[in-house]
């Protein structure tokens, strides 16, 4: 089955700076890579997500890139806020199982300092 | 807009109980998935239904069981509770069974096992 591997586990950053998070994944049939941020407690809310035939997306301070090749992905935050600061997951979906069946990095705790 | 509800929001329960969750995607929604997050823990997928048939399978206990009815919402029902199993449940929705677009989460329900 697919893996997802997730670094950093932390990243802490000054107010503004920028932060990334980096993504591996084992399978070649995995085409969607989804982005979500989870608050203490709460629900997994998708940030940015990508498909297998685009290989970069952006929408406003987040964006996402994809090395089919290399079979990793990034998510990349500029001018982070304090607002930021959660628990980033990224996720992969195979075209061999159901869509909604993501197999989840293990997150990354994102803390940014005013 | 209506999201995806899910009952009960907390649950306590004994070792060796039974507990059922529920959930109501969001209208319109036909597919159904279920989410198991622990402590710290990234999400793991435990299983799907698309159109009240089941669709996918994940790391589902045997203890554990579910279905989707004739309205889309689906239950999960679990027995012989032990301690591992408290957990956040996710139950997620989305339109179609195939990669049409995003899933969305509940708030979840949080089970405590004593």
């Amino acid at each position: 089955g697919e893996n997802v591997e997730q670094h950093p586990s932390t990243l802490s950053v000054q107010e503004g700076d920028s932060a990334v998070i980096k993504c591996t994944y084992s399978d070649s049939a995995s085409n969607y890579f989804p982005w979500y941020k989870q608050e203490l407690g709460k629900r997994p809310q998708l940030i940015i997500d990508i498909r297998s035939n685009v290989g970069e997306k952006k929408d406003q301070r987040i964006a996402v890139t994809l090395n089919k090749t290399a079979k990793h992905f990034s998510l990349h935050i500029t001018e982070t806020q304090p607002e930021d600061s959660a628990v980033y997951f990224c996720a992969a979906s195979s075209t061999t199982d159901s869509w909604g069946k993501l197999q989840f990095g293990a997150g990354t705790q994102v803390v940014v300092t005013p | 807009a209506a999201g995806v509800i899910q009952s009960p929001r907390h649950l306590i329960k004994e070792k060796r109980e039974t507990a059922t969750l529920k959930c109501y995607p969001i209208p319109r929604h036909d597919t159904v998935y279920w989410y198991q997050q622990g402590p710290g823990q990234d999400p793991q997928f435990l299983i799907s239904f698309y159109e009240k048939m089941q669709s996918d399978k994940g790391s589902i206990p045997d203890r554990f069981s579910a279905q989707q009815f004739s309205d889309y919402h689906s239950e999960l029902n679990m027995s012989s509770l032990e301690l591992g199993d408290s957990a956040l449940y996710f139950c997620a929705s989305s339109l179609g069974g195939g990669n049409t677009g995003e899933l969305f989460f509940g708030e979840g329900s949080r089970l405590t096992v004593l």
